[in-house]
């Protein structure tokens, strides 16, 4: 079956910085999204990766390595507002999307 | 600003009292989704539309449709809401399919079912 992984919940400081991992087991690969998702809100695109490196926006990046099925998204001095539940979601080879169940990021001062 | 547009917000409904979800698109996008997401969990696919072709997934129940009239506009037919359906509605849309266009989500409907 196809699977996605992520952490339940992480934890981290106003300030500092957060690598959130997504694991992968999918029928093919077509891209990899990241997205956030505010409680009780939509979710908002913010990465797409279908190479192997690092994509680079502003305080957020994201990593893919095809490999190993392997993403993360890194987030640099992070503020309040970036507390939400951030979601990974896979393009498999009938362009359907596998969702992972999210990440939720808890920010304290 | 062109958008996705999903009404009402929220939505209650009574048990087994037909309800029905609306979206409209200002992105002229090709594509457009109904996802149904219960707390802390993934967005499950329900439907999808590439132009009028409409394509419905497998593990979808019967007593959920969808109509699509036209590229603006979409629509979620919950027939006989149970209990378990109540959940955030979400619609959305994208260019195209497989070329890394996004996906772009409306507001979302909160369906409370009673």
């Amino acid at each position: 079956g196809q699977n996605i992984d992520q952490p339940t919940e992480m934890t981290a400081t106003e300030g500092a910085i957060v690598q959130i991992n997504c694991t992968y087991q999918t029928s093919g690969f077509n891209g990899l999204f990241w997205y956030q998702q505010h409680a009780g809100e939509a979710p908002t695109f913010l990465s797409y990766n279908v190479l192997d490196g690092l994509e680079e926006k502003g305080r957020f990046s994201s990593f893919l390595s095809r490999s190993k099925g392997y993403s993360y998204l890194l987030l640099k001095e992070l503020q309040m507002k970036d507390s939400a539940s951030y979601l990974c979601a896979v393009m498999d080879s009938n362009y359907q999307l596998i969702w992972g169940a999210g990440t939720k990021l808890i920010i304290k001062p | 600003d062109a958008m996705v547009i999903q009404n009402p917000r929220y939505q209650v409904t009574q048990f087994g009292k037909p309800v029905t979800l609306s979206c409209s698109q200002t992105l002229n996008h090709n594509v457009m989704y109904w996802y149904q997401q219960k707390s802390s969990q993934a967005p499950k696919l329900l439907f999808h539309y590439y132009d009028k072709d409409f394509n419905n997934e497998a593990d979808t129940p019967d007593n959920f449709q969808s109509r699509r009239p036209n590229t603006s506009f979409c629509f979620l037919d919950i027939r006989s809401p149970g209990l378990g359906d109540a959940a955030m509605y979400l619609c959305a849309t994208s260019r195209t399919q497989g070329d890394g266009s996004p996906l772009h989500f409306g507001n979302g409907t909160r369906l409370t079912v009673t």
